[in-house]
């Protein structure tokens, strides 16, 4: 299996701030032949279920702010909230879907300073 | 616009068996599939399986394999995920989430609200 780990297990961060979310997958999700990262991002906030912001690692879902950005190639990937909002306070999720069984990072829960 | 809809919370008692029913709108089921995702409480996110709301191909997380089946009815546009010979440890909020049609090689871009499960003697 390919294991997700994220880091920082949390974060907070001051309103109009940079916060950054790393994850590092135990081996490469990207695939040669499309140039694709097979690598998503979700945020899910507490009693709701998840909400894929990301996806192909940089690849931003239609409806998503701006300020979510994802960066990164083979193993090592960042999602980044330009200036945080005190709509963001959640959990974020960093997952493979290059190979089966599907696998998630443990979680980075985000708060405001 | 797409929706998910699952069925309601479950009490279930160990060795028992669940079935959690997820019902899609707003856009062609055939043309997706289902994946379905697992949450401990205070937990991750656990992936289960996929099953293709073409031809119900199925992909079973290994760990759960023997103890899970991912069905359709597509003239109903519905999922159904059953898991049998609960365990206290199944606990956990189910999600259904959209996935790709043929394949699990593809981000969960709608998700069902989910269905509390509890197993508890």
């Amino acid at each position: 299996d390919i294991v997700m780990t994220q880091s920082p297990d949390s974060l907070a961060v001051s309103l109009g701030e940079r916060a950054t979310i790393n994850c590092k997958s135990s081996q490469s999700v990207l695939y040669t032949s499309n140039n694709k990262n097979y690598l998503a991002w979700y945020q899910q906030k507490p009693g709701q279920p998840p909400k894929l912001l990301i996806y192909w690692a940089s690849t931003r879902e239609s409806g998503v702010p701006d300020r979510f950005s994802g960066s990164g190639s083979g193993t090592d990937f960042t999602l980044t909230i330009s200036s945080l909002q005190a709509e963001d306070v959640a959990v974020y999720y960093c997952q493979q879907y290059y190979n089966t069984p599907i696998t998630f990072g443990q979680g980075t829960r985000l708060e405001i300073k | 616009q797409v929706q998910l809809v699952q069925s309601g919370a479950e009490v279930k008692k160990p060795g028992a068996s669940v079935k959690v029913s997820c019902k899609a709108s707003g856009y062609t089921f055939t043309s997706y599939g289902i994946s379905w995702v697992r949450q401990a409480p205070g937990q991750g996110l656990e992936w289960m399986g996929w099953i293709s709301g073409n031809n119900g191909n199925t992909n079973y997380a290994q760990k759960l394999q023997g103890r899970v089946t991912m069905t359709t009815v597509t003239s109903t546009s519905t999922a159904y995920m059953e898991l049998r010979s609960l365990r206290s440890d199944d606990t956990a909020v189910f999600y259904c989430a959209r996935a790709p049609r043929t394949t699990i090689r593809g981000p969960l871009d709608y998700w069902g609200q989910g269905t509390r499960v509890t197993v508890s003697s």
